[in-house]
């Protein structure tokens, strides 16, 4: 059973610059959502794609958008990014996650603004 | 909006010792959930609580659904090295997201 993985690990990009991150979901699993976990806080909830629609979206601008594919792989991407957008970017997938709760989290993207 | 505030925000270990956290929320919530990271790691869940009053526990660690839905703890007794990590408390909102605390970080007594 494969997990979930998200690439890249790290990366760095200027301010005004745009940034696309990637998420397999762990094998089986329909469901991704995303997250963003800024340094000492906990994870504050992007939005969540199922059947490559997106159901769900937290408190973020339209800048900040995703895709999600047949293969249930997913996509982030962030326009015109900004000093705040600084933070560690979280892919969880899940079977029957709006329903328990039960994430499956991968190591996640640490962006970098400057 | 639902914040979750967890205590404390944290503390020190020795092997051996039993710990606990706990997390209150202005809002009630029907599923409780806590997760621990690693350095370097994404949150990996401990237990969930589905139902008010539960009381849960895997291995050494035991958790609990408040009765008011406004509050869970969680208890790790004698702790061991690796328990050392952030421990989060989440709380499922009604649109099927989890709504996390900031996190209680625990790390070992010099």
């Amino acid at each position: 059973e494969t997990g979930v993985t998200q690439s890249p690990t790290h990366l760095i990009k200027t301010r005004g610059q745009q940034v696309t991150l990637r998420c397999s979901s762990q094998s089986g699993h329909n469901t991704v959502s995303w997250y963003q976990q800024a340094l000492g806080q906990g994870p504050q909830f992007i939005f969540q794609y199922y059947r490559e629609e997106e159901n769900g979206r937290g408190n973020f601008p339209p800048r900040f958008s995703g895709l999600q594919f047949p293969n249930y792989s997913s996509e982030l991407n962030v326009n015109a990014l900004e000093l705040d957008d600084s933070a560690l970017y979280l892919c969880a997938s899940s079977l029957f996650g709006t329903y328990t709760g039960e994430l499956f989290f991968g190591e996640g993207s640490r962006l970098t603004v400057l | 909006g639902q914040q979750l505030n967890q205590s404390p925000q944290s503390m020190f270990i020795q092997e051996g010792e039993d710990v606990s956290m706990n997390c209150t929320s202005s809002s009630i919530f029907n599923t409780w959930l806590w997760y621990k990271q690693d350095p370097g790691e994404g949150p990996v869940l401990l237990i969930a609580l589905y139902k008010a009053g539960e009381l849960t526990s895997n291995g050494r660690l035991t958790a609990q659904f408040g009765i008011t839905r406004k509050d869970s703890f969680l208890n790790i007794s004698a702790s061991i090295p690796s328990d050392v990590g952030i421990y989060f408390c989440a709380g499922l909102s009604s649109q099927g997201n989890l709504i996390f605390g900031k996190g209680t970080k625990l790390s070992v007594k010099p």
